[in-house]
C-alpha cells in the first residue's frame, strides 16, 4: 500500500536550518509529481513547492521561494525539504503528499499524505 | 497571487444537507478538490477534479464547480462528518492553492 513517512522535524532557532525527508513506499515515485504542505498550529493548509516527476519542474510558495529547496532521489524514493533562514512563522507541521490526476497538471490533487512532522522554530 | 475563499464555518443537524462554498476568480474553469481532516489527522481527499469521489469515500459526498464557486455537498450529514474542509486548486500564479478551511459542526 502507499505510504509516505516524513521524519527530521523538531526544534530549531531563529535562523537555523532543517532538512525533512520523506519516505515513500508502495507505489513508483517516479511517476508522480510531489508537494509539501503546512499547517501551523491552529491554521490551514498552505501548499509550500511540489517537483515533477523527474525534478525538471519545480515551484515554491512565495513565502517560502529562495529559504527552501525541494529535491527528490527517485532511486531512492524519497523527496525532501531543505529549510533555511527559518523564522517563527515557519512553526508548523509539515506534510509530503503526493499529487495524481489527468493528463493535464491543472487536475492535479493529493491523494495521498504522509503523517506529518512537527517543525518548532523558537529561541 | 490566486486566492480561494471559504466561510470559516457551517452549521448543519445530523440528517440534513451541509453545503460548503468555495470561492474563486473564474473557479469553474479549474478544477476543484476537497480535502476532510478531524483533529490531529491527515487530510483525505473527499472530491477531486471537481465531482469525482475516491473509493472509499461515501455517496452522501457530491461536488460541483460553476462560475466562480465550487461546492461540497454532504446529504444526510452524519456526526463523523464532522471535520474541517479545504478546498484546493491549480493555478498557472500560483500552482497548488487551498481555500482558508471551513470547520463543519454538526449539531
Amino acid at each position: 500500500q502507499v505510504q509516505l513517512v516524513e521524519s527530521g522535524g523538531g526544534l530549531v532557532k531563529p535562523g537555523g536550518s532543517l532538512r525533512l525527508s520523506c519516505a515513500t513506499s508502495g507505489f513508483p515515485l517516479h511517476d508522480y509529481y510531489m508537494g509539501w504542505i503546512r499547517q501551523a498550529p491552529g491554521k490551514g493548509l498552505e501548499w509550500l513547492s511540489y517537483i515533477s516527476s523527474t525534478g525538471s519542474t519545480i515551484y515554491y510558495a512565495d513565502s517560502v521561494k529562495g529559504r527552501f529547496t525541494i529535491s527528490r532521489d527517485n532511486a531512492q524514493n524519497s523527496l525532501s525539504l531543505q529549510m533555511n533562514s527559518l523564522r517563527a512563522e515557519d512553526t508548523a507541521v509539515y506534510y509530503c503528499a503526493r499529487y495524481n490526476g489527468g493528463v493535464i497538471v491543472e487536475s492535479y490533487y493529493f491523494d495521498y499524505w504522509g503523517q506529518g512532522t512537527l517543525v518548532t522554530v523558537s529561541s | 497571487s490566486y486566492e480561494l475563499t471559504q466561510p470559516p464555518s457551517v452549521s448543519v443537524s445530523p440528517g440534513q444537507t451541509a453545503s460548503i462554498a468555495c470561492s474563486g476568480d473564474k473557479l469553474g474553469e479549474k478544477y476543484a478538490s476537497w480535502y476532510q481532516q478531524k483533529p490531529g489527522q491527515s487530510p483525505v481527499v473527499v472530491i477531486f477534479q471537481d465531482t469525482k469521489r475516491p473509493s472509499g469515500i461515501p455517496e452522501r459526498f457530491s461536488g460541483s464547480n460553476s462560475g466562480n464557486t465550487a461546492t461540497l455537498t454532504i446529504r444526510g450529514t452524519q456526526a463523523m462528518d464532522e471535520a474541517d474542509y479545504y478546498c484546493q486548486a491549480w493555478d498557472s500564479s500560483t500552482a497548488t492553492v487551498f481555500g482558508g478551511g471551513t470547520k463543519l459542526t454538526v449539531l
